[in-house]
């Protein structure tokens, strides 16, 4: 597709369940990025991709969070153990990594995330 | 990565011009200035990028006085649509960055009839 897709666009999950969201980047895009917002709050950076560089990780906010990009495409973001206060919206964003588009970054629609 | 300020909300009605003030004090040299529109229940979208001086694209100007220590995002005319959340950002655009790029709270513009 021509945008950032991400699934799955609304999950209701139990606390203490596992749950995995997916995103799928631009084609072309080497950056890949995640990112949590509650409600009516800011975005909240996790964490960052470029390449076969090592991940930034530094925005994960506990060990139950992990993440992975595949051949450097696909993206799985991984929530273990989940508790109520993991509800947000959890954003995947891509970008080319070339000097004219470093910052221009475009957004998924996200993944909703209620844990009950 | 420069820290950047803006107000919380700002209250607008339908025809007005809009100007949102963002203040980074600490930019760096090479750092570029960007502003990124959220609606709500959808992620960001980029809205316009600049280094100095003045940029105008389709949707807005950018504002950048000589000393780069703020920018001013300005919306002319707004419509009631163009009610969402602004985040200005500032970061690099040279090889080696990290791409970390750290979104604010925003600037909630309302937009009334």
């Amino acid at each position: 597709g021509a945008g950032v897709s991400q699934s799955p666009s609304n999950k209701v999950t139990e606390k203490g369940k596992d749950v995995e969201l997916r995103c799928d980047p631009i084609s072309g895009h080497t950056a890949l990025y995640w990112y949590r917002q509650s409600l009516g709050q800011g975005l909240e950076f996790l964490i960052y991709f470029q390449g076969n560089s090592a991940p930034d990780k530094s925005g994960l906010p506990s060990d139950r969070f992990s993440a992975e990009r595949t051949g450097g495409s696909v993206s799985t973001l991984t929530i273990q153990r989940t508790q109520q206060e993991d509800s947000a919206v959890y954003l995947c964003a891509s970008s080319h990594d070339t000097l004219m588009e470093r910052n221009t970054i475009y957004f998924g629609e996200g993944s909703w995330l209620t844990v009950v | 990565l420069a820290k950047t300020t803006q107000p919380i909300s700002m209250d607008s009605y339908e025809g007005q011009e809009v100007n949102i003030t963002c203040s980074h004090n600490n930019i760096a040299t090479n750092d570029y200035i960007t502003w990124y529109q959220q609606f709500p229940s959808q992620g960001p979208r980029f809205i316009i990028q600049g280094y100095k001086t003045k940029v105008t694209n389709e949707v807005a100007s950018l504002f950048i006085p000589a000393d780069r220590k703020s920018s001013t995002l300005s919306l002319p005319r707004v419509s009631l649509s163009d009610t969402a959340v602004y985040y200005c950002l500032v970061g690099k655009r040279q090889p080696g960055n990290t791409g970390k790029l750290i979104f604010g709270q925003g600037t909630t513009l309302q937009v009334k009839p």
